[in-house]
């Protein structure tokens, strides 16, 4: 069975820079798995921020950005805002299938 | 605007089956490459991607789930069913509908408020 792993959680201060990984079972994340991110707060539906890797929506504020780095896919916050505390998960695509990550708790501390 | 709702029970009982629907609004599931889906969480839990369906009526399944699940569409209603037989009480979650459009690689876009169904008996 494959497995997405993500960070369980992370710490970043006010302003600071951060990022985000998202690893497979199966070897090397590349732009054929069409990495995908999501923002989920408290009580409400997640908010996808990244598609194919490195496409944003017109809502995906600019300090988000999506890459492929080390045979993972990354989600980095750049300037971080108090309002960015939330879950993120990524997501995978796998022959016709899609998996998502164990999520990662980002605190903005 | 693209909206999502889904609709349901709240309560189902062990081993019955579950049926949810997808009412959409602001796209149609005749357009080449949109494609309508369901993600599900359990409570305090990860999200797990469960169904996809496209345009065309190509359907996609998570392959630790696809015994259980049928997903299917009515282009004409704006709707699009997922059943799930056999429910069990770890199938309790919040289930989501979600859009996306295969074409421009954005599988999963838009998703609606959720719905949470509860398995016990």
């Amino acid at each position: 069975q494959t497995v997405v792993t993500q960070e369980p959680s992370l710490t970043v201060s006010p302003g600071g820079t951060v990022t985000l990984t998202c690893a497979s079972s199966t070897g090397a994340v590349t732009s054929d798995y069409y990495p995908n991110w999501f923002q989920q707060k408290p009580g409400q539906a997640p908010r996808t921020l990244i598609y194919s890797t490195t496409n944003k929506h017109s809502w995906t504020p600019a300090r988000f950005s999506g890459s492929l780095l080390g045979g993972k896919a990354l989600l980095t916050l750049s300037g971080v805002q108090p309002e960015d505390e939330a879950d993120y998960y990524c997501l995978l695509f796998y022959n016709n299938a899609w998996v998502f990550g164990g999520g990662t708790k980002l605190t903005v501390l | 605007q693209i909206t999502l709702k889904e609709s349901g029970p709240t309560l189902v009982k062990p081993t019955q089956t579950l049926t949810l629907t997808c009412t959409f609004s602001g796209f149609s599931l005749s357009t080449s490459g949109v494609g309508v889906g369901w993600i599900r969480q359990p409570p305090g839990q990860a999200l797990e991607w469960l169904a996809l369906i496209y345009w065309d009526d190509d359907k996609r399944y998570s392959p630790s789930l696809k015994r259980r699940l049928t997903i299917t569409k009515d282009t004409s209603k704006n709707q699009v069913v997922l059943t799930m037989t056999n429910m069990d009480p770890v199938d309790t979650a919040t289930y989501y509908c979600t859009h996306g459009n295969d074409f421009v690689d954005s599988h999963v876009t838009h998703w609606g408020p959720g719905t949470l169904v509860t398995v016990s008996s």
